[in-house]
């Protein structure tokens, strides 16, 4: 079956540490978002990519980095400069075909990351 | 910039009963809208859209949404709730410059609403 991989499910960090979340798709999508979900506050963009070794700050993008080496993986990294990173974070594919705008978001079962 | 408002944190209904989870959305342009679900430390499943045409859009699992252009709203309905139904959704929108050239689509979610369907 099609779909988006994220891994780790769970993630415990220290303070201070760099951690890595995964995100792998075989949809063969070009497009791929990070987003964050705090309780209350909805998703917030991270970062994007539409294509391959191109990728976009979105709107929350201080304290993460990114790389977009391979069309099937978009791994995010959020690094000691992000100062509350205890959060659920989802990853998404969607195609760039069709329509601009209607393009569906296709999403990963998310990495939950809690500082300790 | 563009926005998504859900006014209601939780929404409860009885099971067989109708239901209504509000988004009102605030654009540049015309919007794309869309529907999500989420069930509990899973990510969000599509559930609907709205891009053009027929202003009532039909979806998964017996959804359907109303666009209102007039009232900026984007309601998601569905005339017999389920137990199975209680879970959070999203509603989102993009429109303007948040349609990127390339085809990606920069979406804007709203705070989500948690619907509890009780027997």
């Amino acid at each position: 079956d099609g779909g988006i991989t994220q891994s780790p499910k769970y993630l415990f960090r220290k303070e201070g540490q760099n951690v890595t979340l995964s995100c792998e798709q075989n949809l063969n999508h070009d497009a791929m978002y990070w987003y964050r979900q705090d309780p209350g506050q909805g998703l917030r963009l991270i970062y994007y990519s539409q294509i391959v070794n191109d990728f976009q700050k979105g709107d929350i993008a201080e304290g993460y980095s990114v790389s977009r080496e391979k069309k099937e993986s978009f791994p995010l990294t959020v690094t000691s400069a992000q100062k509350n990173p205890t959060a659920f974070y989802l990853c998404a594919s969607s195609p760039t075909t069709g329509e601009a705008g209607a393009n569906v978001l296709t999403f990963g079962a998310g990495s939950r990351l809690t500082v300790l | 910039a563009q926005s998504v408002a859900q006014p209601e944190d939780q929404v409860n209904v009885a099971e067989g009963n109708p239901l209504t989870v509000k988004c009102t959305y605030s654009v540049s342009g015309n919007p794309y809208l869309f529907w999500y679900v989420q069930y509990p430390n899973r990510g969000l499943q599509f559930l609907l859209k709205y891009i053009t045409g027929d202003n009532l859009v039909k979806g998964s699992y017996g959804f359907e949404a109303e666009f209102n252009k007039s009232q900026t709203s984007f309601h998601l309905k569905k005339p017999s709730a389920l137990v199975s139904d209680s879970a959070l959704y999203f509603c989102a929108v993009s429109a303007g410059a948040n349609i990127l050239t390339g085809g990606g689509n920069k979406l804007t979610f709203g705070t989500g609403t948690q619907l509890k369907v009780e027997l």
